[in-house]
């Protein structure tokens, strides 16, 4: 399995929304609905954003969802804020033998 | 706070090993599943072991037969130890706990750089 295809760049202005894909096959969901988002700032760790497709952690601002259709998921990050520029990660769980499968990974411009 | 802190990073030469410790904080690591991810310098996110609560453990095919992942209940800690590292191995190392184990990491440390060059 490859990674997750995600697109490399992002962008929106303060206020906007913008929306992030992450597309795989049947088989990198392993027909789970097991999908992460993380968030990471330069030089720190991931943060969990959105977990199960559309669960938010406690702490994460409900202008972070997520949803799931056919092989695609999405983030979409609405009322965009300057500190939510970063790289933003899906993940899915597509098995034992394949705990997580990572998408390349979006930098997320805050114009 | 809970908390992971991992350890034990450096630069090692080609073929060298090394054994990466993982601290837990506030929970204990027995009744979690425990992975490591790790982050290759500008490049996106590997997952790479895990190690379930009942002590199964699973691995990335870009590291099976050459990394080792461990837990040590007493001691609240994880482990990963690194044999035969390659050049390709260089890169930030993180713990990380699954929440519900279907890998969704809710905790993670701060990463350890690992750096095989000769």
């Amino acid at each position: 399995q490859s990674a997750l295809t995600q697109p490399p760049s992002a962008s929106g202005s303060p206020g906007q929304s913008v929306t992030i894909s992450c597309t795989g096959t049947s088989s990198d969901f392993g027909g789970y609905n097991y999908v992460s988002w993380y968030q990471q700032h330069p030089g720190k760790a991931p943060k969990l954003m959105i977990y199960e497709v559309s669960k938010r952690p406690s702490g994460v601002p409900d202008r972070f969802s997520g949803s799931k259709s056919g092989n695609t998921a999405s983030l979409t990050v609405s009322g965009l804020q300057a500190d939510d520029e970063a790289d933003y990660y899906c993940s899915s769980f597509a098995g034992s033998n394949n705990r997580a499968l990572f998408g390349g990974g979006t930098k997320l411009t805050v114009l | 706070e809970v908390q992971l802190v991992e350890t034990g990073g450096g630069l090692i030469q080609p073929g060298g090993s090394l054994r990466l410790s993982c601290a837990a904080s506030e929970f204990n690591v027995s009744t979690y599943y425990m992975n490591w991810v790790r982050q290759a310098p500008g490049k996106g996110l590997e997952w790479i072991s895990v190690v379930y609560s009942g002590g199964r453990t699973y691995y990335a095919d870009s590291v099976k037969g050459r990394f080792t992942i461990s837990r040590d209940n007493s001691k609240n800690m994880l482990y990963l130890q690194m044999d035969n590292l390659r050049a390709e191995d260089t890169a930030v190392y993180y713990c990380a706990r699954d929440l519900l184990r279907n890998s969704a990491f809710d905790i993670w440390g701060q990463g350890t750089m690992v750096t095989v060059s000769s």
